[in-house]
């Protein structure tokens, strides 16, 4: 089966701009996360979906950070305007109901 | 929330050898996962273990909820063994997000 796709791979951006990332899960999995990972730390949940519904964005910047899923399927995540501490790989994940799960090879943010 | 410790937080071995990962977390939990987060960064999950043991290969993994570890063993070691080992558990309150420990950062050397 076809992995999680993320795009893009890396992406710089000056503070105060914005920024966009996509993910697409595997197929027939209802349920999608997007995290960040700080250099040297583990992934922290920003926003938990299942199907195309909110289930847990309590630890989203709302102030800045926005992310939809629409009909259930693709992601993105936006951050708006972007801070020097965002820096860091933002990975998207699947899974079915309960079960382990599978990550995108994650996007990479470098704010200057 | 829901703490997860790991040790050791760095190893460095030699290719052949074997090892034991240890992931402690402080409260009840429904399930596990361990992770192996390569030198490219791409995060692969290695075992969704709520309770026992599982094998896979070289590797294989030990959940005792009721005592709160897992263990994660590697037996003979080999290069492409290297990276960042996080295990993971429910944050809580329903979701099924994931707390992750700060990961042991292993390095094999030929």
């Amino acid at each position: 089966e076809a992995g999680v796709a993320q795009s893009p791979r890396y992406k710089i951006i000056e503070k105060r701009q914005s920024v966009a990332f996509w993910c697409n899960p595997i197929s027939g999995h209802a349920t999608l996360y997007w995290y960040q990972q700080i250099l040297g730390q583990g992934p922290k949940l920003l926003i938990q979906f299942q199907n195309n519904g909110v289930v847990d964005d309590s630890q989203l910047p709302k102030d800045r950070f926005s992310a939809e899923r629409l009909k259930g399927v693709d992601s993105t995540l936006k951050i708006q305007p972007a801070k020097l501490e965002d820096s860091a790989v933002y990975l998207c994940a699947s899974s079915l109901s309960g079960g382990g799960y599978t990550f995108g090879s994650g996007t990479r943010l470098t704010v200057v | 929330g829901i703490q997860v410790e790991q040790s050791p937080p760095d190893l460095i071995l030699q290719e052949g050898a074997n090892s034991t990962l240890r992931c402690n977390f402080s409260d009840s939990v429904n399930n596990l996962q361990w992770f192996h987060q390569n030198p490219w960064g791409q995060l692969i999950n290695l075992f969704y273990i709520p309770s026992g043991t599982k094998q896979n290969g070289r590797l294989s993994a030990t959940t005792v909820a009721t005592e709160r570890y897992s263990l994660l063993y590697i037996s003979s070691s080999q290069t492409t063994d290297s990276g960042v080992y996080f295990c993971a558990v429910p944050s809580g309150g329903g979701a099924d997000g994931l707390t992750f420990g700060k990961g042991t950062h292993l390095i094999i050397q030929p």
